[in-house]
């Protein structure tokens, strides 16, 4: 099972500001890593897929980086609606598909 | 515009058996795998199980391997899961997310969109 290490667990930006979350994958999977959004009482939303992907509807201040086993996502100019806990996921080798242990985005 | 609509919450007592529902629309349903995660109360996100939309095919987390069934009906492109001997540590928000790769397969998954979650509440 490969497993997905998120980094760090909270952090803390002010609005406007760039924020910078990590993941590290055990192994080498490639591209193939997605990050999600989730507020809570809500499900995830897919914001990037194979590594740095947009998915539709995404806004251009979210970018996705990275291959083999480290990867970034990196909102710059945060806004009020982007705090919110980020998942990365690898799809590479499955089953099981595994997720990092998210990374909370708060408000400073 | 995809949607995927789950069945509501509800309270099981231990060593009951909860099946959650899953309805697809706004799309192919037959092209897609569709997928079951777990997320426990504060907790991360956690796969359980998928289904191939196209020919039913099964692949399970070792995690849930003896205690889930994950069934589908094309005729109404609904998705099940039947998760079975529930205990305490089961209490938990269960998504469906079909699942969506580049080019369309039913492998290496990313999941879009997800259902909006349905409450599982484990207590006597």
């Amino acid at each position: 099972e490969v497993v997905m290490t998120q980094s760090p667990v909270t952090l803390s930006v002010s609005p406007g500001e760039r924020a910078t979350l990590s993941c590290r994958a055990s192994q080498s999977v490639r591209n193939n890593l997605a990050w999600y959004q989730q507020k809570p009482g809500q499900a995830p939303r897919l914001l990037i897929y194979a590594a740095s992907t947009r998915a539709s509807g995404v806004p251009t201040r979210f970018s996705g980086r990275g291959s083999g086993t480290e990867f970034t996502l990196t909102i710059t100019s945060l806004q009020s609606e982007d705090f919110a806990v980020y998942y990365c996921q690898q799809y590479n080798f499955w089953p099981p598909y595994t997720f990092g242990q998210g990374t909370k985005l708060d408000i400073q | 515009q995809v949607h995927l609509v789950q069945s509501g919450a509800g309270v099981w007592r231990p060593g009951a058996s909860v099946n959650v529902s899953c309805k697809a629309s706004g799309y192919s349903f037959t092209d897609h795998a569709m997928h079951w995660l777990r997320q426990a109360p504060g907790q991360g996100l956690e796969w359980m199980g998928w289904i191939n939309g196209g020919n039913g095919h099964t692949i399970y987390s070792q995690t849930f391997q003896d205690r889930v069934t994950i069934t589908r009906d094309t005729a109404s492109n609904t998705v099940y899961l039947l998760l079975s001997g529930l205990r305490s540590e089961d209490t938990g928000v269960y998504f469906c997310a079909r699942g969506r790769s580049r080019p369309l397969s039913v492998a290496n998954n990313w999941f879009d969109p997800w259902g909006q979650g349905t409450l599982v509440t484990v207590s006597s």
